[in-house]
This record gives structure tokens, sequence and C-alpha cells, in this order.
């Protein structure tokens, strides 16, 4: 069973340019979650999509955008590129789970996009 | 905003010896989870802790829920090598929508 995957690995973009980060959720999870981690710091919350919709959103600004595709997996797209946008990436997927009575949704976090902007 | 704290951020030990990190958050939840980071990689689940008084193991880590006291602790138990990685905490307050992840503590196990 394939975890969650990511591509790409490593990405170096300039200011100002576009990027697509893409996410294969594990099998059997219909929901993606997207962070940014720069160095040193814990993962910080973009966005969750669900039913190809962004169910929830963090602190981030608009340039930080997303897709759901219809077989779950998901694209992370950010404009206009600042050096402050250098972070890894990483993707979670989930599916809801319950164990006497209470329902949660632990997230399995992919190997991660690392980006650098120069 | 919620905001979820650990500490310490820094841990050196010696192994062979006992210690144990905290994470404390500051708005209501029940379900909290553990996760290990080694430098460079993804993030990997330790632990699932979905109630009050809530306690769950795994070799020498031992991970535990107050949700009164809103903390949250993970003891390690006669520390080896091996468990040295950079340990964070996330609260959930949405059934999983949004994962709040605390600051971190980089632990290194000194021979």
């Amino acid at each position: 069973d394939a975890g969650v995957t990511q591509s790409p690995t490593h990405l170096i973009k300039t200011r100002g340019q576009q990027v697509t980060l893409r996410c294969s959720p594990k099998s059997g999870h219909d929901t993606v979650s997207w962070y940014q981690q720069a160095l040193g710091q814990g993962p910080q919350f973009i966005f969750q999509y669900y039913e190809e919709e962004e169910r929830q959103r963090g602190n981030f600004p608009d340039r930080f955008s997303g897709h759901q595709f219809p077989n779950y997996s998901s694209e992370l797209n950010v404009n206009a590129l600042l050096l402050g946008d250098s972070a890894l990436y990483l993707c979670a997927s989930s599916g809801g789970r319950a164990t006497s009575g209470v329902s949660y949704n632990e997230q399995f976090f992919g190997p991660g996009t690392r980006l650098t902007v120069l | 905003e919620l905001k979820v704290e650990q500490n310490p951020l820094f841990l050196s030990m010696q192994e062979g010896k006992n210690y144990t990190i905290y994470c404390n958050y500051s708005t209501t939840s029940d379900r909290l989870y553990w996760y290990r980071q080694d430098p460079g990689k993804s993030l990997e689940s330790l632990f699932v802790l979905l109630s009050n008084g809530a306690v769950k193991q795994e070799g020498r880590l031992m991970a535990s829920l107050d949700t009164k006291a809103r903390l949250s602790t993970l003891h390690i138990t006669a520390a080896v090598h091996d468990l040295s990685a950079t340990y964070f905490c996330a609260v959930d307050i949405f059934t999983g929508n949004q994962f709040y992840f605390g600051t971190g503590t980089s632990l290194t196990v000194i021979p």
C-alpha cells in the first residue's frame, strides 16, 4: 500500500514565479491537507480539501491556492513567489476513523517538497 | 488564535536517562497527536490521544493527555540514540479539519 506521495522532491524558483506542487493521498483517504514548514518550525496549516472543495483554510494569502481532483489527488499553487515562501511543503491525507465512539482524522504525511525561492 | 507550546525546545540527554516533553495548548480539545520528524524527513505518526486521561505507550515512549489542564506529555524512558529526532504535538479542534502544531522539541540522545 503506497503511502502519501508528493512531487517534485525539490524545486528552485525565483521571486515572482509561480509553482505547482502535487500530492497523491494514501489509498482509501479522501481528504488532503497542505502545510508549510519553515526551517526550525512546526508545520503551519495552509488549507484542506475534501470532495474537491476547500473545506478549511489557515492564515495564508490568496497567492496560495489549491485543487482536488476526483481521484482525491491534490495540487498546491503558489503565485508571485516571495523569498519567505522558501520552506518544506507537506501534504497530509486522512480518512474518517472512529474508535470507542470517538471520531477522528489522523493525518498521514508525505515526504514533502522542498521549495527554495531565490 | 490557538497556541500550542512545547517545552523544552531543545533537549540533550544521555543514553539511559528519563525525561518528559510537555505540550500545552490554549483551547478546548480532546484530540491530540504526537509526531516524530527526522532531519530532512517528513512526519511520522507516533500517538493518537482521544480523551481525557488517555495514555498510549510504544517502546520507550509513553504519551498522555489531560484535557482539563490542556496538557499532553511525552515521556521517554531509558533513552537510546535512535530516539534522537524532533518531536511535535498537534491539536485538532475541528475533527481533523485543521491541525495546530507545537513548536517542536529537538531531542539529542548522547551515547
